[in-house]
């Protein structure tokens, strides 16, 4: 079972460059989401989709774009990456209906941008 | 908007002594769905326990147990007789059912606790 598949794992950008980080589930999850997990701030929500077609903001949006064009995957781009854009990524997935289940997450992507 | 208070930031303990982390939430949704996640050194989340706002019974679940209180808005965990392989941080997280709220399944995080097991 792969579950939640973030690529690539590790990535370093000169600021201004751009870049897309590709979530993958294969769980049917109608739910996804991209969080960011800095030192002594825990992870706070960047954006997510409550199904194929549909994005929201979350708590920390800007600088960030997404889509969901197949329900399988929830892309993150950056368009110009700043420094402070340096964190590391998690994207994860729950399924839908009536009640919220819990949600299952990638392994993280590591993000510096120098 | 939903909020979640992890009010300790580090916590360290010696092992078999028993530890509590507290979790303290706040939504204006009456449907709502609370979380305790563990992310051990090497980074991965791992989920331990969900619980939906209308069931207040407190779980065990071996050396973890879990104190709902509805009535204080706090979702506590805590380890009896802990190990160093408990050292890692956890959160608690909070979800709105969006019944009355209107949010749409947002899953809000706690900033987490660093619990340190010593030997």
């Amino acid at each position: 079972n792969a579950g939640v598949t973030q690529t690539p794992k590790f990535r370093v950008l000169k600021t201004g460059q751009s870049m897309t980080l590709l979530c993958a589930q294969d769980m049917n999850h109608e739910y996804m989401y991209w969080y960011r997990q800095d030192p002594g701030m825990g992870l706070r929500l960047i954006h997510y989709s409550v199904g194929e077609g549909t994005t929201a903001k979350g708590e920390v949006p800007d600088g960030y774009n997404v889509s969901r064009l197949k329900k399988q995957n929830f892309l993150l781009g950056l368009e110009s990456a700043a420094p402070s854009q340096t964190s590391v990524y998690f994207c994860a997935s729950s399924s839908g209906g009536a009640s919220v289940r819990e949600a299952f997450f990638g392994q993280g992507t590591r993000l510096t941008v120098v | 908007a939903q909020k979640v208070t992890q009010a300790q930031t580090e916590i360290s303990v010696v092992e078999k002594e028993d530890v509590t982390l507290d979790c303290v939430y706040e939504t204006r949704d009456t449907t709502y769905y609370l979380f305790w996640y563990k992310q051990p050194p090497s980074g991965e989340l791992v989920f331990l326990i969900r619980r939906n706002s209308f069931d207040e019974q407190n779980e065990i679940s071996g050396r973890y147990s879990w104190n709902f209180q509805k009535s204080t808005s706090s979702f506590n965990f805590t380890i009896t007789a802990s190990q160093v392989v408990d050292s890692a941080v956890y959160f608690c997280a909070l979800s709105e059912a969006g019944v009355s709220s209107g949010s749409a399944r947002q899953l809000t995080f706690g900033s987490g606790t660093q619990l340190t097991v010593l030997p």
